[in-house]
């Protein structure tokens, strides 16, 4: 079962940051937060991970609160090809493969 | 990036015909590939863990007999689903990690999809 809960679907108009939150109340000390997603017919693609610190790159900002039992993706500038489904996941350092939930699907609007 | 590559990306078979699906990581040494499986607008499923030079460990309820994995190289790891009937259609997609990978990211193909009549 997947460790992570996240809401069905969200709207987000083009231009403005699309802010997308994961419980993982549950996460253990070793665990990491990773978020993927995936476009309509596409395999998934990978936008960032961290473990408890907040976390930066070209796509996208990670935050993860302080007790680590919540996070946030956010995407600072969402266009309409960042519709998708969004995984949050949660899996330790080991060879342990990544275990989809259900994701957001996340509609940019224009 | 690292790329990892499906092949092919749509099939279309008749029932009680077997089809083979490839996943080859083109720029790393895979030592370990995952396939999963997904049904329309659902998530995807764990299917299957293959190690190279190793047999494939399956997840309950995944018939070994029916889907076949042999990863006999580091950068070739191969679903064969056999016998297949119109249940067996969805979209198979493989994941593939190098040696060292422990935290960094899991590559994805770009799923075959498979239509079985």
């Amino acid at each position: 079962d997947a460790k992570t809960t996240q809401p069905p679907s969200m709207d987000c108009a083009e231009g403005r940051a699309a802010n997308l939150p994961c419980n993982h109340s549950t996460i253990s000390g070793n665990e990491y937060v990773y978020w993927y997603r995936q476009i309509h017919s596409q395999g998934p693609q990978y936008i960032i991970h961290g473990l408890k610190n907040n976390e930066t790159n070209e796509m996208a900002s990670l935050i993860i609160t302080e007790d680590r039992k919540s996070s946030t993706l956010i995407l600072p500038h969402a266009t309409l090809r960042d519709t998708a489904v969004y995984y949050c996941i949660v899996r330790d350092s080991g060879n342990t493969p990544l275990v989809f939930g259900k994701g957001t699907r996340l509609s940019v609007i224009a | 990036g690292a790329v990892v590559s499906q092949h092919p990306s749509r099939v279309i078979c008749k029932s009680g015909t077997s089809v083979k699906i490839e996943c080859r990581s083109l720029d790393f040494q895979a030592t370990t590939m995952f396939w999963y499986r997904q049904f329309p607008k659902q998530s995807l499923m764990l299917m299957a863990t293959s190690n190279e030079g190793s047999k494939a460990t399956y997840e309950q309820g995944v018939e070994k007999d029916k889907f076949l994995i042999n990863h006999a190289s580091l950068t070739l790891s191969t679903l064969t689903v056999t016998s297949a009937h119109p249940e067996d259609s969805s979209f198979y997609i493989c994941s593939a990690k190098s040696g060292s990978w422990g935290t960094g990211e899991l590559f994805f193909g770009e799923g075959s999809r498979l239509t079985v009549l």
